[in-house]
C-alpha cells in the first residue's frame, strides 16, 4: 500500500454538483497539504494542516472547503465549481522537522474535470 | 520573496545520452533546494535536496545536482539516461526548509527516445 492514497483517481462533475476528494496517509506524518496542478503552471499550494489545524489558506475561493478530522485524513469538499477549476489535485504529507528541508510525500492525485 | 525558473519546458534526449535540466532561483534569504520527479499518472517524489555543505548533491536513480550560489542555479544532471527516466521534473526552493513554504517551478518534461 502506498504512503499517501487519494480517491477518486478521476472525477467529472457539473458546476452545480457537490463532491469530495479524500486523502489518507499511512506514514505517521503530522502535516498534510492540498496542491492544485494545472497544465504548464507551477504547483499551487492551497491548504496546509499541521496537527489537524489549518495553518495556510492561500487565497483559495470558498467553493473549496478543506477538512482534516485527524492527522491521517484530509478531505477537500467541492461545490459550485467553475470550468477553470479543472486540474489535478494533489495531496501530500510531511513530518514537521523545524525547517530541516522537509520532504513531501505525494499521492497520485485526483484528476478533476468540471463541465 | 522567492521564485524558481525552469528554463526548458521540454527536453528530448536519446537513451544513454547525458542530460542537464536547468533551474535558476531567486531568494532574499538562504535557500534550501529540491528536485522532485513526477512519473505519468503518479504524484511527485523527491529526487534530491540541498540543505548545506557540499554543493554537489547525489539523489536517487543516478541523478545529481550542483548548487551554484553565484549563478543562483541548481541544475540537475544524469550522465546516461534510460527510457524509464521519462517524466516531468520540478525544481523547488524554500527559504526556511519548511515544506509549506516551497515554491515550485513550472516543470521540465524529459522525454527519453529509443
Amino acid at each position: 500500500e502506498t504512503g499517501v492514497t487519494q480517491t477518486p483517481r478521476h472525477l467529472v462533475m457539473g458546476m452545480t454538483n457537490k463532491k469530495s476528494l479524500k486523502c489518507e496517509q499511512h506514514l505517521g506524518h503530522n502535516a498534510m497539504y492540498w496542491y492544485k496542478q494545472s497544465a504548464k503552471k507551477p504547483l499551487e499550494l492551497m491548504f496546509v494542516y499541521n496537527f489537524k489545524e489549518q495553518t495556510e489558506n492561500n487565497s483559495v475561493p470558498s467553493r473549496f472547503s478543506p477538512e482534516c478530522p485527524n492527522s491521517s485524513h484530509l478531505f477537500l469538499h467541492l461545490h459550485t465549481l467553475q470550468p477553470e477549476d479543472s486540474a489535478l489535485y494533489l495531496c501530500a504529507s510531511s513530518q514537521l522537522s523545524r525547517g530541516q528541508g522537509e520532504k513531501l510525500f505525494f499521492g497520485s492525485g485526483t484528476q478533476l474535470s468540471v463541465l | 520573496a522567492q521564485s524558481v525558473t525552469q528554463l526548458d519546458s521540454q527536453v528530448p534526449v536519446f537513451e544513454e545520452a547525458p542530460v542537464e535540466l536547468r533551474c535558476n532561483y531567486s531568494s532574499s534569504v538562504s535557500v534550501y533546494l529540491f528536485w522532485y520527479v513526477q512519473y505519468p499518472n503518479q504524484g511527485l517524489q523527491l529526487l534530491l535536496k540541498y540543505l548545506s555543505g557540499s554543493t554537489l548533491v547525489k539523489g536517487i536513480n543516478g541523478f545529481e545536482a550542483e548548487f551554484n550560489k553565484s549563478q543562483t542555479s541548481f541544475h540537475l544532471r544524469k550522465p546516461s539516461v534510460h527510457i524509464s527516466d521519462t517524466a516531468e521534473y520540478f525544481c523547488a526552493v524554500s527559504g526556511s526548509g519548511y515544506a509549506r513554504q516551497l515554491t515550485f517551478g513550472s516543470g521540465t518534461q524529459l522525454t527519453v527516445l529509443p
